[in-house]
C-alpha cells in the first residue's frame, strides 16, 4: 500500500476563499483522523471518523470548517470561508481496528496551508 | 487536557543518550510515542498500556507508570537518525478510547 495519501501537498490561497484538502486512508482501514498542526497549538485532532461516520468533531474550531467521508478511501476537510489563522499544516492520519487505542496511526505527508 | 513534555528541546552528541518525559493530568489509558522529522509526517514508536509495562524499539525504549501518570522515553546510545521531534499521546478513555491528545513535543538534536 502506498500509505496515506493527501492532497495537495502546499496550497497557497487567499483569505476569503474556500480550501478542499483531501485524504485517502490505508485500504482496510476503518478510522480516519484530521489533525491540524502550528507551532503555538502543536497536534490538533480536529475530527474523526469510523466506517465512514463522524464520531467526534468537537475539536473542529468553527463552522468555517467540514469534512466528509463519503466511501471508504476518501475524505475531506473544507474551509469557507479561509482566514490567516487557519494557516498550519493539516495531517490526515488512518488506523485500523479500535482507533488510537492500541494500534499505530499512520500519517499522511500533510497539506502545507498558508491563506494570505 | 495536553500532556507535558520535558525537557521542551535536547541536543546530544552521537552516542550519548537521552530521556524524554510525558506527563498528564488525568488518569491514562495509554500513552503513544511518535517521532516526526523535520517537514515530514509524525512516525509511530510505540504504544504502551496501562500496566506499568515497558516496551523496545531498537535502542528506543518507554516505561509507563500508571499511577503517576507519566511515561518517559529513552534513546540509548543515540544515533544521527534519531533527531526529530519526540511527542508523547495520551489516551484517557478505558476500553473505548479513540483519540489521541498530544504534547507540544520534545525537539531532539544529536551532532556528529
Amino acid at each position: 500500500d502506498a500509505g496515506v495519501i493527501q492532497s495537495p501537498r502546499h496550497e497557497v490561497t487567499e483569505m476569503g476563499q474556500e480550501v478542499t484538502l483531501r485524504c485517502k486512508p490505508i485500504s482496510g482501514h476503518d478510522y480516519l483522523f484530521w489533525y491540524r498542526q502550528t507551532m503555538m497549538r502543536g497536534l490538533e485532532l480536529l475530527i474523526y471518523f469510523n466506517n465512514n461516520v463522524p464520531i467526534d468533531d468537537s475539536g473542529m474550531p468553527e463552522d468555517r470548517f467540514s469534512a466528509k467521508m463519503p466511501n471508504a478511501s476518501f475524505s475531506t476537510l473544507k474551509i469557507q470561508p479561509s482566514e490567516p489563522r487557519d494557516s498550519a499544516v493539516y495531517f490526515c492520519a488512518s488506523t485500523q481496528g479500535r482507533g488510537h487505542m492500541n494500534t499505530e496511526a499512520f500519517f499522511g505527508q500533510g497539506t502545507r496551508l498558508t491563506v494570505v | 487536557q495536553q500532556p507535558v513534555q520535558s525537557p521542551q528541546a535536547v541536543i546530544l552528541r552521537e552516542g550519548e543518550d537521552a530521556v524524554i518525559n510525558c506527563s498528564s493530568s488525568k488518569a491514562l489509558y495509554s500513552v503513544h510515542w511518535y517521532r516526526q522529522k523535520h517537514g515530514e509526517a509524525p512516525v509511530f514508536l510505540m504504544i504502551l498500556l496501562k500496566g506499568g509495562e515497558q516496551k523496545g524499539h531498537d535502542k528506543i525504549s518507554a516505561s509507563f507508570n500508571e499511577k503517576k501518570q507519566q511515561s518517559s522515553l529513552y534513546l540509548t546510545a543515540s544515533q544521527l537518525s534519531y533527531s526529530g521531534t519526540y511527542f508523547c499521546g495520551t489516551d484517557g478513555s478505558s476500553g473505548s478510547a479513540r483519540q489521541l491528545t498530544f504534547g507540544s513535543g520534545t525537539q531532539l538534536t544529536v551532532l556528529p
